[in-house]
């Protein structure tokens, strides 16, 4: 079975200073993982995205996360934060069972100080 | 480009009547259509997918359900809302098989049943 686990329910840094967001997975196949944002009443953002290709992925608005299946792990860094990154993000992994479902972690919520 | 759009924005229902929230993709054909529910404090929890017209697939017993009329169209329902419909209602699409294209989400609807 799929699961995905987020280590950290709240982060909180620096502005200016790098963040760094956990993620781990647990899959009998190679996933596709996937990192979305969400600001208070809105909807999830794609951030970026693996699948299969490039183990160093980079996405929107700074962030990239780096897919290590011997650590079984795809964290989410950036090197600076920025106030407008205070948000929530949620890991995700795609399941074997079905190419409609994904498993999605429960969430890291970013405060940034200013 | 594609846009997604979910109305209407908040909601605030009474206990036992009728829900219809909807949701339309604009410039793509025959998406992947999805209904997930985030309650307060807990993940995000599919409830409906579809892949054509007419074609719905459900994940969730519940008293909702959901409706493809048209390609691009997705509507969710209740003939009578109870205290626990209450959440934020997430509707989304693909291009296809989510282990290779990425969910993109609408900014959702808040219910609030009473």
């Amino acid at each position: 079975a799929q699961s995905v686990t987020q280590l950290d329910s709240h982060v909180s840094v620096s502005e200016g200073t790098p963040v760094l967001l956990r993620c781990n997975y647990s899959s009998s196949y190679s996933p596709s993982l996937f990192w979305y944002v969400q600001h208070p009443n809105k909807g999830l953002q794609l951030l970026l995205k693996y699948t299969s290709a490039a183990t160093l992925v980079k996405g929107i608005n700074g962030f990239e996360a780096e897919f290590k299946k011997s650590e079984t792990s795809f964290h989410l860094t950036k090197p600076s934060a920025h106030m407008s990154d205070a948000a929530e993000y949620f890991c995700v992994v795609t399941t074997m069972d079905s190419s409609y479902k994904l498993i999605f972690g429960s969430g890291t919520r970013l405060l940034v100080r200013p | 480009s594609q846009t997604i759009h979910q109305w209407p924005a908040t909601l605030v229902q009474p206990v036992g009547s009728p829900l219809s929230l909807e949701c339309t993709v604009e410039g793509t054909s025959n998406p992947n259509l999805y209904w997930y529910r985030q309650a307060a404090g807990r993940g995000l929890q599919l409830l409906f997918y579809s892949v054509g017209i007419g074609q719905i697939s459900s994940e969730v017993p519940q008293n909702l359900s959901a409706s493809r009329p048209q390609d691009r169209q997705f509507i969710l329902s209740s003939k009578k809302l109870l205290l626990s419909d209450s959440g934020f209602y997430l509707c989304a699409w693909s291009e296809g098989s989510l282990r290779n294209s990425p969910l993109h989400f609408g900014n959702g609807t808040r219910l609030t049943v009473t």
